[in-house]
């Protein structure tokens, strides 16, 4: 255990429809990142949370969304889903302004059908 | 963000030692070298990190080029559950970790 707990661990869904990955970072760790990682494009970078604000943006689509909580769990959302959004969904959490490593979930697998 | 340089894959027998080279040419001052695993079906795992010397952990330990353009990770004695694809990144502060392809490491019985 990593200490980041995402959730569910796997999501199958329709076309169209729209889910909630949710992610609880370790304790004490202040910032949220989220990744996508699909077969042919490896991991890229989505966006980052820290303290409850947004602080970077990265290939992240207009049909999907986050949020970090005052509780500092964090919310991707989804919708509209596509067939291409199949990918694993990962978070990660560090302690801000640190060159420590940063700690990841172990991923939501999406399968849009 | 600055690029780094890795093989597509490599091979190591069981028990013996793995150097996994990393090229990073135009690192700037304040890059710190991080490396990361992931196996198989598991989220990234932080490896072990460093600036300008090397360092040494319970997981591997990470030799730096004295110029600081290439860095080596060395898991000094190789299991099979070392198979890993293997990131070489270079990060500053809070910045978001930049993935390239990394390093798919199999090992070999």
């Amino acid at each position: 255990d990593s200490g980041v707990t995402q959730t569910p661990k796997h999501l199958i869904t329709a076309t169209g429809q729209r889910v909630t990955l949710r992610c609880s970072p370790r304790s004490g760790d202040l910032s949220v990142y989220w990744y996508q990682q699909s077969l042919d494009q490896g991991l890229q970078f989505l966006i980052q949370y820290y303290n409850g604000e947004e602080r970077a943006k990265g290939n992240i689509l207009e049909r999907f969304s986050a949020q970090q909580f005052p509780d500092l769990h964090s919310e991707l959302n989804l919708s509209s889903l596509e067939l291409g959004d199949s990918a694993l969904y990962f978070c990660a959490s560090s302690v801000y302004g640190t060159n420590y490593g940063y700690t990841f979930g172990s991923g939501t697998r999406l399968t849009v059908v | 963000d600055a690029k780094t340089t890795q093989p597509n894959s490599m091979e190591s027998n069981e028990e013996e030692p793995v150097h996994l080279p990393c090229n990073h040419s135009t690192i700037s001052g304040t890059d710190y070298i991080h490396w990361y695993r992931q196996l198989p079906s598991q989220g990234p795992e932080y490896v072990i990190h460093g600036l300008t010397s090397n360092v040494n952990n319970r997981m591997a330990s990470l030799a730096i080029a004295e110029d600081r353009k290439s860095s080596t990770l060395i898991l000094h004695r190789a299991t099979l559950r070392d198979a890993a694809v293997y990131y070489c990144i270079l990060h500053f502060g809070n910045e978001k970790l930049t993935f390239g392809t990394g390093t798919r490491l199999t090992i070999i019985p």
